[in-house]
């Protein structure tokens, strides 16, 4: 079936540290990729995604490789804020089902 | 547009009540996703409407739960004879489009507590 492994939170990094956080999915065919974020308080928003085989997706200085080879959709971040600390979902959208599977999330916490 | 919206944002009820609740989407969205988060999880899959047509439902959705989408605007999502185990976050969601690539708007969520 469809499924997708997440790195086990908290991450807790200092300011300005590297940060990966990492996604592994099993799907039919090729899917679309996401994540998503979830910030105290708030709801769901897209982060950023990949749609074939070696597209990155970034935002907000985040980026993430889709690879197939590997079926894996890791999050990285070059240097950290205190404002990003939140909660992380990785999630492949399986289009023949028209909806997406969420990893467990990952909760990331960045002190100054 | 002002994003999706639900109603009500909290909801506690006793073991054995119904309860309705409310997704209203984007504006000319025709594709609408509930789901259900518990605590430190992330969100499974309830059901999917493609306008007003209800395409799937997932193994978690028992008989007590019944979505509608009339008109292919608002969802309604009840739960009958509630249940302890009911109590989680209801998440809708919704996009625009055919593809399996588009980005799925969130909504703030329906907290359900059932005592």
């Amino acid at each position: 079936g469809n499924s997708v492994t997440q790195m086990e939170g908290p991450v807790t990094l200092s300011e300005e540290a590297f940060l990966t956080i990492n996604c592994t999915y099993t799907a039919t065919g090729y899917p679309s990729l996401f994540w998503y974020v979830q910030y105290p308080g708030e709801g769901l928003q897209l982060l950023l995604k990949a749609t074939k085989a070696d597209d990155k997706g970034s935002n907000k200085g985040f980026e993430a490789t889709y690879r197939k080879e590997t079926t894996s959709f890791h999050l990285e971040k070059g240097s950290v804020q205190v404002s990003d600390s939140a909660v992380y979902f990785c999630a492949p959208f399986v289009g023949g089902y028209n909806k997406l599977i969420f990893g467990a999330g990952t909760r990331l916490a960045v002190h100054p | 547009d002002t994003g999706v919206s639900q109603d009500p944002r909290h909801k506690i009820t006793k073991r054995g009540q119904n309860v309705t609740f409310r997704c209203d989407p984007i504006s000319e969205h025709n594709r609408l996703y509930w789901y259900r988060q518990t605590l430190g999880q992330g969100p499974e899959f309830l059901t999917y409407f493609q306008n007003e047509a209800q395409l799937e439902k997932s193994r978690l959705l028992s008989d007590r739960f019944s979505a509608e989408r009339p008109k292919g605007s608002f969802s309604t999502l009840e739960i009958q004879r509630t249940e302890q185990g009911d109590s989680a976050m209801y998440l809708c969601a919704s996009s625009f489009g055919s593809g399996d690539y588009n980005e799925q708007f969130f909504g703030p969520g329906t907290r359900l507590t059932v005592l």
